[in-house]
């Protein structure tokens, strides 16, 4: 597609369970990027990738939090044990590279709620 | 000081009204400067770039001061359209986070 793609648009799961949250970027770019926004608040830096790597894990609220990326498109985010403060918009982005010049695409978002 | 400091709003103008947003940055060395925008309950959008020479498109304007550290955007005769959060965004030294530091950005709301 032209844009990036997020599904699913909405998920609604109970505490507790397991979520996957997947992401297409723009077809040609190698950057892919993962934010958090909690109603109200601004974004937060979660993981990114160039290529089928992440640099750093470490922005990744807990252990329960994973992200992986194959044949440098999709990506999937993975949720274990969700718990009621993981409730938010996820947010996938990509870019050509990690370039200075390269501005980040959105996608539409996952709106992830916890009951 | 925060990498990117945004005057959060809200900012509540009339039709028509010129208004302009300021945001600082703390990293000297960025190079790569962006005004986002973000609708309630969208993904943020590209809005335009920020170039030395300042540059502008249509009713919107940006100026970078470099010396100062900081860039502005100007919205001119304000539509209820331009309603939205402004997200400013400034490049970071290639890292662990990513290429961009995001704002929390600045409400604007107009009103008829």
């Amino acid at each position: 597609g032209a844009g990036v793609s997020q599904s699913p648009s909405n998920k609604v799961t109970e505490k507790g369970k397991d979520v996957e949250l997947r992401c297409d970027p723009i077809s040609g770019h190698t950057a892919l990027y993962w934010y958090r926004q909690r109603l109200g608040q601004g974004l937060e830096f979660l993981i990114y990738f160039q290529g089928n790597s992440a640099p750093d894990k470490s922005g990744l609220p807990s252990d329960r939090f994973s992200a992986e990326r194959t044949g440098e498109s999709v990506s999937t985010l993975t949720i274990q044990r969700t718990q009621q403060e993981d409730s938010a918009v996820y947010l996938c982005a990509s870019s050509l590279g990690v370039g200075w010049a390269a501005p980040q695409h959105f996608g539409d978002g996952t709106r992830l709620s916890i009951l | 000081r925060k990498e990117v400091e945004q005057d959060p709003g809200p900012f509540n103008v009339p039709e028509g009204a010129t208004v302009a947003f300021n945001c600082t940055y703390s990293n000297s060395a960025s190079q790569s400067f962006f005004w986002y925008r973000q609708d309630c309950r969208k993904e943020p959008k590209l809005l335009m770039s920020v170039y030395s020479s300042g540059n502008e498109d249509g009713r919107f304007t940006a100026q970078l001061n470099r010396a100062s550290q900081y860039i502005s955007l100007l919205i001119r005769d304000s539509k209820l359209s331009d309603s939205a959060t402004y997200l400013c965004v400034v490049n970071r030294d290639q890292g662990s986070q990513g290429n961009l530091i995001f704002g929390k950005g600045t409400k604007l709301s107009v009103k008829p």
